[in-house]
C-alpha cells in the first residue's frame, strides 16, 4: 500500500516571501502521479499542481512549483511571491497511475500554511 | 459549468439516527469518489463509483456505511446507527473517467457531519 508523509504540520511565511512545503511517499510502483491540493476554510479542495512520476522536469504552475526526487520519494512544493490568499492547508496525494486500477488518491495529513503581512 | 456540489452542506444528527449524504457530480463524469476528512487529518478514500457500480468500496469503514448511484450520477451515501466517532467532512469528488490516473479528480464542498 502506498503511504503519503507530511511531517510539518504549521508553517508560516512572510508575505512576497518563498516557502516550501515538504512530502514523502512510499510506494512499490515505478509509474504514478503526485499531486498538491489546496484546501482553504471553504472546504473546497482546489488542485494546486501535479507531477507524473515518469516525467523528469519538475511542474510548475505561475508562482508554485516542485522539487521531485523519484529515488528519494520526496515531493515538495515551492511557493514563490507568496500572498495572503495563500493562507490554507495544503495536502500531498498520490494516485496509481495502473489503468482498470481504483485511482483513489492517498492524502497525506497536510500541513496548515499561515502568511504574515 | 456546474462543478460538483454536496448536500446539506452541514448535518447535525444524534447518535444511532440515520443519514443520508448527496453528491451531485459534475455531468458526464463516471466516476465518483466519496473521502472522509477527519479533523486534523487528510481525506481517507471510502468508495469508488465506475458508472452505477461500486468498483472498491474497501474504505468503508464498517456495515454500517453504504453508497449508492442507481443511475450513474446522483450518489448517496448512507450511514446508519451514526456514532460521534462518525463526526467528519464527507468529500465528494467526480472524474471523467476512474480507469486512468491521468485525469483529475473535481471535489465538492464536502459536507460536515457532526453527531451528537
Amino acid at each position: 500500500a502506498q503511504t503519503v508523509t507530511q511531517s510539518q504540520p504549521e508553517m508560516s511565511v512572510q508575505e512576497a516571501e518563498t516557502v516550501t512545503l515538504s512530502c514523502t511517499y512510499d510506494t512499490s510502483e515505478s509509474d504514478y502521479y503526485l499531486f498538491w491540493y489546496k484546501q482553504p476554510p471553504s472546504r473546497q479542495m482546489i488542485l494546486v499542481i501535479r507531477q507524473e512520476a515518469y516525467k523528469q522536469q519538475n511542474a510548475t504552475e505561475n508562482r508554485f512549483s516542485v522539487n521531485f526526487q523519484k529515488a528519494a520519494k520526496s515531493f515538495s512544493l515551492k511557493i514563490s511571491d507568496s500572498q495572503l490568499g495563500d493562507a490554507a492547508m495544503y495536502f500531498c496525494a498520490y494516485r496509481s497511475s495502473n489503468t482498470g486500477a481504483n485511482s483513489k488518491l492517498t492524502f497525506g495529513k497536510g500541513i496548515t500554511l499561515s502568511v504574515r503581512p | 459549468g456546474a462543478g460538483v456540489s454536496q448536500t446539506p452542506s452541514n448535518k447535525v444528527t444524534e447518535k444511532g439516527k440515520y443519514v443520508e449524504l448527496r453528491c451531485d457530480p459534475i455531468s458526464g463524469h463516471t466516476a465518483l469518489y466519496w473521502y472522509r476528512q477527519s479533523l486534523g487529518q487528510g481525506p481517507e478514500f471510502l468508495i469508488y463509483f465506475q458508472g452505477t457500480g461500486a468498483a472498491d468500496d474497501s474504505g468503508l469503514p464498517n456495515d454500517r456505511f453504504f453508497a449508492v448511484r442507481p443511475e450513474g450520477s446522483v450518489s448517496t451515501l448512507k450511514i446508519q446507527r451514526t456514532e460521534r466517532g462518525d463526526s467528519a467532512v464527507y468529500l465528494c469528488a467526480s472524474s471523467p473517467t476512474g480507469t486512468s490516473g491521468a485525469y483529475e479528480q473535481y471535489f465538492g464542498p464536502g459536507t460536515r457531519l457532526t453527531v451528537t
